[in-house]
C-alpha cells in the first residue's frame, strides 16, 4: 500500500524559513517522480514544486521559485521542501504526492502557518 | 500558463440525480486531464485520469469525457457519499493548474 507522510509544518514568522518532510512507503521511491501540493484555508489546490527521479530535474510555479527547494534522498525514500522567505500567503496545508500522469496518491497534509 | 474555468463552483443535487461539472481550460491541453474528489479534512482521491481513465477502485458512475479545452465529469447516479468537492487538474505541461472547484450539495 502507497503510503506518504509529511512532517515539519508549524507556525513561522513572516520571514523565517521551515523545511518539510515525506515519507514515502509501499512503492519504490526512486522510480518516481514526486511534488508537493499546497492548499491554502477554504481555498483551492496549488502545484507547489516537482522533481525527477534521480533530484537533477526541479520545477516550480513563479509564486515560489527562489524561495522555495524541492530535494529528495532516495536512500531514505523521502521527499523535502525547504521553504525560505515564508510569506503570510504560504499559509497551507502542504501534501506531499507522487506524480505519475498528474498526481496520483497523496499524503494527509501537513498545516504550515505564517504569521507574526 | 494555463488557466483552468471550473463550473459550476456550487452545486445542489439530490441522491439519484445525474450531475456534471465542466472545466475549460484556456488552450489546448491534450486531453491530460484529471478530476479530483475532496472531502472535508481529507487528501484529494483521483477519480479519473487523463480525461476518461477511471481510477482503481472507483465505482463506474464516475466518468470524464472531453478534447481540446474541454472537459467533463459526470456523476450518474449521486450517492450519500458523493457529496464533497471536486477539482480538475491539467497536467499538459508545467505549471500544473487547478480548477477552483466545484463543491456538491445535498439539495
Amino acid at each position: 500500500e502507497v503510503q506518504l507522510v509529511e512532517s515539519g509544518g508549524g507556525l513561522v514568522q513572516p520571514g523565517r524559513s521551515l523545511k518539510l518532510s515525506c515519507a514515502a512507503s509501499g512503492f519504490t521511491f526512486s522510480n518516481y517522480y514526486m511534488a508537493w501540493v499546497r492548499q491554502a484555508p477554504k481555498k483551492g489546490l496549488e502545484w507547489v514544486a516537482t522533481i525527477s527521479t534521480s533530484g537533477s530535474r526541479t520545477y516550480y510555479p513563479d509564486s515560489v521559485k527562489g524561495r522555495f527547494t524541492i530535494s529528495r534522498d532516495n536512500a531514505k525514500s523521502s521527499l523535502y521542501l525547504q521553504m525560505n522567505s515564508l510569506k503570510s500567503e504560504d499559509t497551507a496545508t502542504y501534501y506531499c504526492a507522487r506524480q505519475v500522469t498528474g498526481f496520483d496518491y497523496w499524503g494527509q497534509g501537513v498545516m504550515v502557518t505564517v504569521s507574526s | 500558463d494555463i488557466q483552468m474555468t471550473q463550473s459550476p463552483s456550487f452545486l445542489s443535487a439530490s441522491v439519484g440525480d445525474r450531475v456534471t461539472i465542466n472545466c475549460k481550460a484556456s488552450q489546448n491541453i491534450n486531453k491530460y486531464l484529471n478530476w479530483y474528489q475532496q472531502k472535508l479534512g481529507e487528501a484529494p482521491k483521483r477519480l479519473i485520469y487523463n480525461t476518461n481513465n477511471l481510477q482503481t477502485g472507483i465505482p463506474s458512475r464516475f466518468s470524464g469525457s472531453g478534447s481540446g479545452t474541454d472537459y467533463t465529469l459526470t456523476i450518474s447516479s449521486l450517492q450519500p457519499e458523493d457529496f464533497a468537492t471536486y477539482f480538475c487538474l491539467q497536467h499538459n505541461s508545467f505549471p500544473l493548474t487547478f480548477g477552483s472547484g466545484t463543491k456538491l450539495e445535498i439539495k
